[in-house]
């Protein structure tokens, strides 16, 4: 069945740059778009950028400079790459295939 | 980016009864290929978001027809009728017919 599981530090300093892991299964990463989405503590949903299935990518205009996703087609993988972190980037970090099926998300808090 | 109005905040419902939630985007839905890309999805306390409907009206696996979706062009309904105790979360809209797809701030459906 379709899986996707979030792996991470769960605390990062601020200015430092944050990376996340995504490995799924049940699915290839070549014939689905995997995308990233994340929650403030007791907050709404944001979407941050999605990788394509041909490997390309989009990104959300407000994180496009700080943001980069990537994926390891061999390893199952897709990679969250997240620069000049702040505390307000504290949030639980989702990825979701084609934002049909989840994971359950990392908690990822900013702080010194 | 297109704004998402979802109302309202907080909808008390007593079990049995019937829920409507609205989400109207600031600008139309319709893509250029002609689909609509309206979805609603229900968060339930330390879950991730778990997808219902689909393009406006198409019940998503395993989704029980209690959960109905409506609506065209800017204005969108979501109705859950005979609420169960499952039900209760934090139900949201979403559009990903527009770059950067984005979420309704969210209806929070409890018990009255």
């Amino acid at each position: 069945q379709v899986q996707l599981k979030e792996s991470g530090p769960g605390l990062v300093k601020p200015s430092e740059t944050l990376s996340l892991t995504c490995t799924v299964s049940g699915f290839s990463l070549t014939s689905y778009h995997v995308s990233w989405v994340r929650q403030p503590p007791g907050k709404g949903l944001e979407w941050m950028g999605v990788i394509w299935g041909d490997g390309s990518t989009a990104y959300n205009s407000a994180l496009k400079s700080r943001l980069s996703i990537s994926r390891d087609t061999s390893k199952s993988q897709v990679f969250l790459k997240m620069s000049s972190l702040k505390t307000e980037d504290t949030a639980t970090y989702y990825c979701a295939r084609d934002l049909s099926y989840w994971g359950q998300g990392v908690m990822v808090t900013v702080s010194s | 980016d297109v704004v998402m109005t979802q109302t309202p905040v907080s909808l008390p419902v007593s079990l049995g009864g019937q829920a409507s939630i609205s989400c109207r985007s600031s600008q139309s839905l319709v893509h250029s290929n002609g689909n609509t890309y309206l979805h609603w999805y229900l968060q339930k306390p330390g879950q991730s978001p778990q997808l219902l409907i689909y393009r406006v009206s198409n019940r998503f696996s395993g989704v029980p027809d209690r959960f109905s979706g409506s609506g065209s062009g800017t204005d969108f309904t979501l109705k859950i009728s005979r609420v169960e105790p499952e039900d209760l979360g934090d139900y949201y809209c979403l559009q990903s017919t527009h770059f950067p797809y984005t979420f309704g701030a969210g209806t929070k459906l409890e018990l009255k």
